[in-house]
């Protein structure tokens, strides 16, 4: 049992590039979330998923893409890399009772 | 103002202390509370949920203050282990999203 797993674990992408992180769980949860974590500001919401198929924006959703394929699996896209996109990303997927269960994180650095 | 919200501390605190921390949150509807532990470059794990009635697990305590709108950890007998960031989190009635605090730096002293 992984819970929750995330890749890649670290990425540098340049200005305008994009790229794909995956989120993939095996507990069986509906929900799942992405979030950002910066420095001061706690983890910011930027997009979540209810159910397979299903997908809605956070708080800070520009930029940002996702989609929700498969029950097990949450993918956040960056079409055009910014800069201010620097940042860690978690995902997370949530039990019955709210409880959210996170992955070890992705570090992402924009030049 | 913020959903959340947090003294960031830092708490130096003896090994063998107790501790407080509190956490303010500014919607009435809010509904489900939580606690969070991150440690340094780590993902974020629940701590204990937070119910009306206060609940305790081991060495800590939750309380809900719903008439000031607040919510608290008490550690006690503190422990090196402890020392990390401690982050509250609330969800809002029928709502899917969380708001994080943006947490509470421990650390314990030898």
């Amino acid at each position: 049992n992984a819970g929750v797993t995330q890749t890649p674990k670290f990425r540098v992408l340049k200005t305008g590039q994009s790229m794909t992180l995956l989120c993939a769980q095996d507990m069986n949860h509906e929900y799942m979330y992405w979030y950002r974590q910066d420095p001061g500001m706690g983890l910011r919401l930027i997009h979540y998923s209810v159910g397979e198929g299903t997908t809605a924006k956070g708080e800070v959703p520009d930029g940002y893409n996702v989609s929700r394929l498969k029950k097990q699996n949450f993918l956040l896209g960056l079409e055009s890399a910014a800069p201010s996109q620097t940042s860690v990303y978690f995902c997370a997927s949530r039990d019955g009772f709210g409880e959210q269960y996170f992955g070890p994180g992705t570090r992402l650095t924009v030049t | 103002r913020k959903e959340v919200e947090q003294d960031p501390g830092p708490f130096n605190v003896p090994e063998g202390a107790t501790v407080a921390f509190n956490c303010t949150y500014s919607n009435s509807a809010s509904q489900s509370f939580f606690w969070y532990r991150q440690d340094c470059r780590k993902e974020p794990k629940l701590l204990m949920s937070v119910y009306s009635s206060g609940n305790e697990d081991g060495r800590f305590t939750a309380q809900l203050n719903r008439a000031s709108q607040y919510i608290s950890l008490l550690i006690r007998d503190s422990k090196l282990s402890d020392s990390a960031t401690y982050l509250c989190v609330v969800n809002r009635e029928g709502g899917n999203q969380f708001y994080f605090g943006t947490g509470t730096s421990l650390t314990v002293i030898p």
